[in-house]
């Protein structure tokens, strides 16, 4: 089956620091990337949505200058949390659409997600 | 816009015994796809089952089904003989044709719970 894969699975940082976050689909190539984020016991709120090579799509409300993504071939995209703060933390979990999938019912595959607390 | 509603937060059952977790849903898309996805403790979404607006049977995938009823705007996932495994939260979710078919919609989950 589609597996991908996320790096780190967890992470602490100090406040005011960067953290990069990785997403890589291991055996396909993935049209589109999304990145979502969860809160404890709550639902997944998607970020953005970022295809290989070009800039990507934020949702509203999600600022792009602290939340940048890097979608830099079709098997890795990064999401990079710039000058991060307490409130930032939270579980980030990307998404990868296969090259080729049909219109709206493809099946979407998730990465583990990576916990990322800011102290 | 696309919005899906469970209204049950969390749900208890007991081992080997079937449940039903609700899903209701709203779009203006002519097609759409439903989605139910399990979320252990441990993070990873799993993806259990999918039924397609214009499907004319209901989605079945082992212990999985989908009772999908069109008018009614609702696809409920119900678990047959539920096993301690089965603990966990699940989300309903809804992708459809708007914005190039990429927007998968959730629903705010229901933690299930399967007792001895």
């Amino acid at each position: 089956g589609a597996v991908v894969s996320q790096h780190p699975s967890w992470v602490i940082c100090k406040s005011g620091t960067s953290v990069k976050i990785e997403c890589r689909s291991l055996d396909f190539q993935a049209t589109t990337m999304f990145w979502y984020r969860q809160f404890p016991k709550k639902s997944l709120m998607l970020m953005a949505t970022s295809n290989e090579g070009s800039k990507a799509t934020y949702e509203q409300g999600v600022e792009k200058d602290k939340f940048l993504i890097n979608h830099a071939s079709l098997t890795l995209s990064t999401l990079t949390v710039t000058s991060a703060h307490p409130e930032d933390s939270s579980f980030y979990i990307c998404s990868a659409r296969p090259f080729g999938g049909r219109a709206f019912s493809y099946e979407q595959y998730f990465g583990p997600g990576t916990r990322l607390t800011v102290t | 816009a696309q919005k899906i509603t469970q209204t049950q937060p969390g749900m208890f059952v007991q081992e080997k015994e079937a449940v039903t977790l609700d899903c209701t849903y709203d779009t203006s898309d002519p097609s759409y796809g439903l989605f139910w996805y399990k979320q252990p403790s441990s993070g990873e979404m799993i993806f259990l089952i999918y039924q397609g607006s214009y499907d004319q049977q209901n989605a079945t995938e082992g212990r999985y089904s989908l009772n999908f009823q069109k008018a009614r705007k609702s696809a409920n996932l119900v678990i047959s003989a539920s096993q301690l495994g089965d603990s966990a939260m699940y989300f309903c979710a809804m992708r459809g044709v708007t914005g190039g078919g990429n927007k998968l919609t959730f629903g705010t989950g229901t933690q299930l719970k399967v007792e001895l």
